[in-house]
Parts: C-alpha cells; structure tokens; sequence
C-alpha cells in the first residue's frame, strides 16, 4: 500500500466553525508532513512530525493545531479561521524526517466563508 | 529561505517531442534535488531526485541534469505523452525542503 488518504476532500466551513482533517498512511513511514497549497503556487510546508514528535512549525498561526495520534495518522484541527486559508491542504509521509521522497495525498481542498 | 525559481511558468509542446523544464535554485548549500509532478486535482508525485554530487540521472523517459556551476536544474522528458500535461517543481534541500515555484506542461496531441 502507497497510498497517503485524506480526509475530507472539500471542507467548506465558517469563520466560527472548528472541524479537523485527516490523513493516514499504511507505509511505515515515521514522517508526516502538512503543507498549504494556493492555486498557482508550490505547496509550502507549515508542520513536520518524527516518530509522532512535533519537530518543525513553519512559524504556522495557531489557528491550525496539528496532531500525530499514533505512527499512522495525522490530524490538523482548525478553529477560527480567516478567508484567506482557504486553499489546498496536502499530507505527506516519507521513510523519516527530511527525507526528500515524500508520498502526497490528494488534498483537502478548504474553503473558509 | 532560499528560493527556487524556474524560469517559464508555462511550457506548451507537441505531443512526441522533448520537452525541458529548467530551475534555478540559489542555495549553493543545496545538496539534494527533486522533480516532482502535480496533476489536476493530485497531490504531487515523485518523478526524479539527484544529489549534488551528480551531474546527471536519468529514469525512465526522464533525465535530470545539474549544473552547480550556475545552480541550475533541468528536467527533460522525453518522447512527451498527454498524460506528462501537469505542473512540474523542483525542489531543493539543505536544512528542509523548499518547493520551486513550478512550471505547467501542456501537451498538443
């Protein structure tokens, strides 16, 4: 299994709204990463997680809060959020941290009302 | 950090003929590189890595060339098909890894 999935696909959601995204992968991989995607634009990293450790925050506001539940899933908890983080959401895994092979999901494509 | 840049942000070809993405990256510090393909509505998929050490690397229908002289990457692919039409980004590590703004392929059948 290679696959990276996530979930939702799309999330609309309001300013007052707190909803979450998941990701899972059946890999092995003991790095997960998050990255935002606007359109036209490469994916920026916003978290990195080793051995279900927190070890990189891209300075990311804290309206985004991420969690590592076990070696297999990752979650990013939004609460309160601005139009502008409407984008694409992507998780990645790879065999460790800084590995440059990731795996991407899909995405969850977010929109903010 | 460092950016990564490529120098056409579109790139239109006929279905059949070569086509070469180029990068420009400015961390000389850089040791390792990646091509990455992003289809509609997809996450981005590998196609490709080279370290700093190499000058070129080549997969199937895809080769990788490096030059550190003047930090530049270049993707060529060849014999382009209508299923290579997605955006394209190198990207760079040193510290972390930095995405390149990205080229978008166009293949005419």
């Amino acid at each position: 299994d290679t696959e990276v999935t996530q979930t939702p696909k799309h999330l609309v959601m309001g300013m007052t709204n707190k909803k979450s995204l998941k990701c899972e992968q059946h890999m092995g991989h003991r790095a997960m990463y998050w990255y935002k995607q606007k359109a036209k634009k490469p994916p920026e990293l916003m978290f990195v997680y080793s051995y279900e450790k927190l070890s990189i925050n891209e300075s990311v506001p804290s309206r985004f809060s991420p969690e590592c539940p076990n070696s297999s899933l990752l979650n990013l908890h939004l609460h309160a959020l601005q139009p502008e983080d409407s984008a694409l959401y992507l998780c990645a895994s790879s065999h460790r941290d800084r590995a440059m092979e990731q795996y991407f999901g899909p995405g969850t494509r977010l929109t903010v009302t | 950090g460092e950016s990564v840049g490529l120098h056409l942000p579109t790139l239109s070809v006929q279905e059949g003929d070569n086509s070469i993405i180029n990068c420009a990256y400015s961390n000389s510090a850089s040791d390792y590189f990646i091509w990455y393909k992003q289809e509609s509505g997809k996450g981005p998929q590998f196609i490709i890595d080279i370290r700093s050490n190499m000058d070129k690397r080549q997969g199937q229908r895809v080769t990788v060339l490096l030059n550190k002289t003047v930090k530049h990457l270049s993707l060529q692919i060849a014999a382009t098909q209508p299923g290579d039409s997605a955006v394209y980004f190198c990207a760079e590590n040193k510290d972390q890894f930095y995405f390149g703004t990205g080229t978008s392929l166009t293949v005419i059948p």
